[in-house]
């Protein structure tokens, strides 16, 4: 059964780059046609699609954020990461990791907790 | 494609149905395979969403049948048909019509009358 957890700082000053990585444990991230994805839910507040990749390093991310966003995926580590630069307070979140389920059905099937992610100097 | 959920609350008595609609800003509906690219999630606090629909009413595996998805373009609802508590929860339709950008509805709470 695949399972996907979250980690990185928690803490995260303004101007500088939030980094964190999702593990898939239970199935590789090569198998299946997968893609991988980020999204993020601000504190008491709906959901925001960041991006996806597939291992062969393919991505797509949402428009508003895509100057700032970068993710990618170490296939030996079975890991995706997502880096987002120049953060500000309005990045403060929730962050997930998912699974797309397939690439022509973009809908997320198994998530990571999530990880909390606060800004502040 | 802006994705809006009426209503933003509810209250539903135990047994009773709860019926959740979503609008979105353009028809989901595709020309070339008929489906509409539209999926329905639940939050239960303090986790993740789960898949619950897809494919606007394809019941993800393991989903109790009491949860139905319907609807086609630009209107969608998703039904309970009897509440159970464990089905308080916030749910979120979300939208992969756009190849640009995905995105979710603002979320309605449901909860017990």
């Amino acid at each position: 059964q695949v399972q996907l957890q979250e980690s990185g700082p928690g803490l995260v000053k303004p101007s500088e780059t939030l980094s964190l990585t999702c593990s898939v444990s239970g199935g590789s991230i090569i198998e299946g046609g997968h893609y991988w994805t980020w999204i993020r839910q601000h504190p008491g507040k709906g959901l925001e699609w960041i991006g996806y990749i597939y291992h062969s390093g393919s991505t797509s991310y949402t428009p508003s954020l895509r100057s700032r966003v970068t993710i990618s995926v170490d296939t030996s580590k079975n890991q995706f990461s997502l880096m987002l630069t120049s953060v500000t307070a309005a990045d403060a979140a929730v962050y997930y990791c998912a699974r797309v389920k397939h690439l022509t059905s973009r809908v997320f099937d198994i998530w990571g907790q999530g990880t909390v992610v606060t800004v502040s100097s | 494609i802006v994705m809006t959920q009426s209503p933003d609350s509810l209250a539903v008595s135990l047994g009773e149905r709860a019926t959740i609609n979503c609008k979105s800003g353009q028809s989901l509906l595709s020309n070339s395979n008929k489906k509409n690219y539209l999926a329905w999630y639940q939050q239960k606090p303090g986790q993740p969403p789960k898949l619950l629909i897809y494919w606007a009413s394809t019941r993800e595996s393991g989903v109790p049948d009491r949860f139905t998805g319907s609807g086609s373009g630009t209107d969608f609802t998703l039904t309970i048909s009897s509440l159970q508590a464990e089905d308080v929860a916030v749910y979120y339709c979300q939208q992969y019509y756009s190849t640009v950008s995905i995105t979710f509805g603002q979320g309605t709470r449901l909860e017990i009358k």
